[in-house]
C-alpha cells in the first residue's frame, strides 16, 4: 500500500524557516516524481513545487520561488521542502503528492499544517 | 498560466439525483501524443484530496462507476449519477498539459 506521511509543520514567525518532510513507503520511491501542494485555510488547492525522480529537474510556483527549496533522498525514501522567509500567506496545510505523469497525482499524504504568525 | 474555471462553485443536490460540474481551461489540454491531461480530485471534509479521474475519463481503482468524466479541448465535465451521502465533498479539476505550473480549478462544493 502506498503511504505518504508528512511532518515538520508548526507555528513559525514571519521571516522564519521550516523544513517539511514526506516519508514514502509501499512503492519504489526513486522512480516517481513528487510534488508539494498546499491549501490555505478554507481555500482551494495550490501547486507549490515539483521534483523529478532523479532530482535533475525542479519547478516552483512563482509565489514561493527563491524562498522554498524542494529536495529528495531516494536512499531514505523521503521528500523535503525547505521553506525560508516565510510569510503569513504561506499559512496552509502542505501535502506531498506522487506524480505518475503530467500532474496525475495518484496518491496524497495526510498533510502537515504550517502557520506563519507573530 | 492556464486558468481553470469551474462552475458552479456550490452545488446543492438531493440524494439519488444526478450532478454535473463543469471545468473550462483557458488553453486546450490536448497534447500531441493524443492524450488530454485533465484530472478530477475529490476532497471530503477533513480529508486529503483523492484522485477520481485522470486524462478526462479514466476512473481510478475503487471509484464508483456513478462517477464519470467527459470532454475535450477546453471543456470538461464531471458527472455523478445518483448522488450518495458519501459524495459530499469539494471537487477540483486540474490540468497537467501546460506546466509548470500545474493549475487547479477553484473547487465545487457538493452539498446534500
Amino acid at each position: 500500500e502506498v503511504q505518504l506521511v508528512e511532518s515538520g509543520g508548526g507555528l513559525v514567525q514571519p521571516g522564519g524557516s521550516l523544513r517539511l518532510s514526506c516519508a514514502a513507503s509501499g512503492f519504489t520511491f526513486r522512480t516517481y516524481a513528487m510534488n508539494w501542494v498546499r491549501q490555505a485555510p478554507g481555500k482551494g488547492l495550490e501547486w507549490v513545487s515539483y521534483i523529478s525522480s532523479s532530482s535533475a529537474t525542479m519547478y516552483y510556483a512563482d509565489s514561493v520561488k527563491g524562498r522554498f527549496t524542494i529536495s529528495r533522498d531516494n536512499a531514505e525514501n523521503s521528500l523535503y521542502l525547505q521553506m525560508n522567509s516565510l510569510r503569513a500567506e504561506d499559512t496552509a496545510v502542505y501535502y506531498c503528492a506522487r506524480d505518475v505523469n503530467w500532474g496525475a497525482f495518484d496518491n496524497w499524504g495526510q498533510g502537515t499544517m504550517v502557520t506563519v504568525s507573530s | 498560466d492556464v486558468v481553470m474555471t469551474q462552475s458552479p462553485l456550490s452545488l446543492p443536490v438531493t440524494l439519488g439525483q444526478s450532478a454535473s460540474i463543469s471545468c473550462r481551461s483557458s488553453q486546450s489540454l490536448l497534447y500531441s501524443d493524443g492524450d488530454t491531461y485533465l484530472n478530477w480530485f475529490q476532497q471530503r471534509p477533513g480529508q486529503s484530496p483523492r484522485r477520481l479521474i485522470y486524462k478526462v475519463s479514466n476512473r481510478d481503482s475503487g471509484v464508483p462507476d456513478r462517477f464519470s468524466g467527459s470532454g475535450s479541448g477546453t471543456d470538461f465535465t464531471l458527472k455523478i449519477n445518483g448522488v450518495e451521502a458519501e459524495d459530499v465533498a469539494i471537487y477540483y479539476c486540474m490540468q497537467g498539459r501546460h506546466w509548470p505550473p500545474y493549475t487547479f480549478g477553484q473547487g465545487t462544493k457538493l452539498e446534500i
